[in-house]
């Protein structure tokens, strides 16, 4: 089972860069990682999804050593909106459906 | 827009009921999951199904069963609630399997067991 580990809360300030990192180090070749956000009182939203090397959309930025044991997903510019708690999740086509979202990780964006 | 719907967003039950969860999705997905969510622990994955009558355990399928007769539709059974499985309830729904693409999740369903 692909674990994953992150930090449990952050605080950043509007108009900075964020930047969460997910340790996984028993990550398997097939194995993917998203990372998924959550307001309160609602499920999760996908932000991002990788393999290797670097991923970027119009949300985020996803980094991910060549040894992938660790990703770090990149929020440029945060505002107060972007105050959610943030998901790694690391999984394969094959199934390994029996990973584990964990606890996330609580970003505070203060004004 | 794609759409994740579950059937209550609040339940209180009795211990001992019988409780049912409902979800249905619009995007004609293959694969739908219920999950739990509890402070500290994040999402746990209770059952998972990859397709009509098809279903396999997650991490916690202890107390809880599923049933899933159309694609659109999958519902979370509760035989025997008990005050443990108060909780917040969510069901997702993907193309892919849960470790690539993108899970769709319902707004939750926030069951009190009393």
């Amino acid at each position: 089972l692909a674990k994953t580990t992150q930090p449990i809360s952050m605080d950043s300030y509007e108009g900075q860069e964020v930047n969460i990192t997910c340790s996984h180090n028993n990550i398997a070749t097939n194995d993917y990682i998203t990372w998924y956000q959550q307001f309160p009182s609602q499920g999760p939203r996908f932000i991002i999804q990788g393999y290797k090397t670097k991923v970027t959309n119009e949300v985020a930025s996803l980094f991910i050593p060549a040894d992938r044991k660790s990703s770090t997903l990149s929020l440029p510019r945060v505002s107060l909106s972007d105050t959610a708690v943030y998901y790694c999740l690391v999984g394969d086509y094959t199934g390994g459906f029996k990973t584990i979202f964990g606890a996330g990780t609580r970003l505070f964006v203060k004004a | 827009d794609v759409k994740v719907t579950q059937s209550s967003r609040y339940l209180v039950k009795r211990t001992g009921e019988k409780v049912f969860l409902e979800c249905v999705q619009d995007m004609d997905h293959e694969n739908m999951f219920w999950y739990r969510q509890d402070p500290g622990l994040g999402l746990r994955l209770i059952y998972f199904s990859y397709d009509v009558k098809m279903k396999e355990k997650g991490d916690i399928p202890e107390g809880y069963s599923v049933s899933r007769e159309k694609k659109e539709r999958f519902s979370l059974i509760l035989e025997s609630a008990s005050t443990n499985q108060t909780s917040m309830y969510l069901c997702a729904s993907s193309l892919y399997g849960q470790g690539t693409g993108e899970l769709f999740f319902g707004e939750g369903s926030r069951l009190t067991v009393l």
